[in-house]
């Protein structure tokens, strides 16, 4: 089962920031927080991931919390082409062993209107 | 650079038949994971291969098997097809010696089974 809780739909304005919540209260120490996108019809698509500290690349933001149990991704300034079905992961990565699954749950369908 | 492609896009079959999907990861990556979405929901993992060895498997009946050939492409094959197999099937690729700060899957665009 997944181990996060997010909201299933939000809207956005277009140009305006998307701020997309997620939970994830059992989180463990060496578990990361990934964010993947999947717009329809097509494969799921990545945008960031992080362990504790905010991280930011080309796409997005991520917002960790202090106690790590909760995380925000932003998008700064939204378009219709990221009207997406948004999953947030959490994920051990185990190299040793092979790569960890993604666990996948419904995810956040970010809608952004024009 | 081509990213990870999947054939056939669609496909159609009958309860009871068995069907092959095949997968072509990103050049350079070496792991191959498959993943099963049902209509309305996120995907659910099947396996992966590495080495040509299964490494890692969901909670998928032994009807679904697959495949990993050296050039790293890979097959998913489910024989006795029920209709509650009909789903969007969706390859993903990544390279194992990734570091968990850079490791990402890239994911191809799926191929739709419709079982009848």
């Amino acid at each position: 089962d997944a181990k996060t809780t997010q909201p299933p739909s939000m809207d956005c304005a277009e140009g305006r920031a998307a701020n997309l919540p997620c939970n994830h209260s059992t989180i463990s120490g060496n578990e990361y927080v990934y964010w993947y996108r999947q717009i329809h019809s097509q494969g799921p698509q990545y945008i960031i991931h992080g362990l504790k500290n905010n991280e930011t690349n080309e796409m997005a933001s991520l917002i960790i919390t202090e106690d790590r149990k909760s995380s925000t991704l932003i998008l700064p300034h939204a378009t219709l082409r990221d009207t997406a079905v948004y999953y947030c992961i959490v994920r051990v990565a185990l190299f040793l062993s092979g790569n960890t699954p993604l666990v996948f749950g419904k995810g956040t369908r970010l809608s952004v209107i024009a | 650079d081509a990213g990870v492609t999947q054939s056939p896009t669609h496909l159609i079959k009958t309860r009871g038949q068995q069907v092959t999907l095949r997968c072509s990861p990103k050049s350079g990556h070496d792991t191959v994971s498959w993943y099963q979405q049902a209509l309305g929901q996120g995907p659910q993992f099947i396996f992966q291969y590495y080495e040509e060895e299964e490494r890692q498997r969901g909670n998928f009946p032994d009807r679904f098997s697959g495949h990993q050939y050296p050039n790293y492409s890979s097959e998913l094959n489910v024989n006795a097809l029920l209709l509650g197999d009909s789903a969007l099937y969706l390859c993903a690729s990544s390279l194992l010696r990734h570091t968990p700060t850079n490791e990402k899957l890239f994911f191809g665009s799926g191929t739709q089974l419709s079982v009848l």
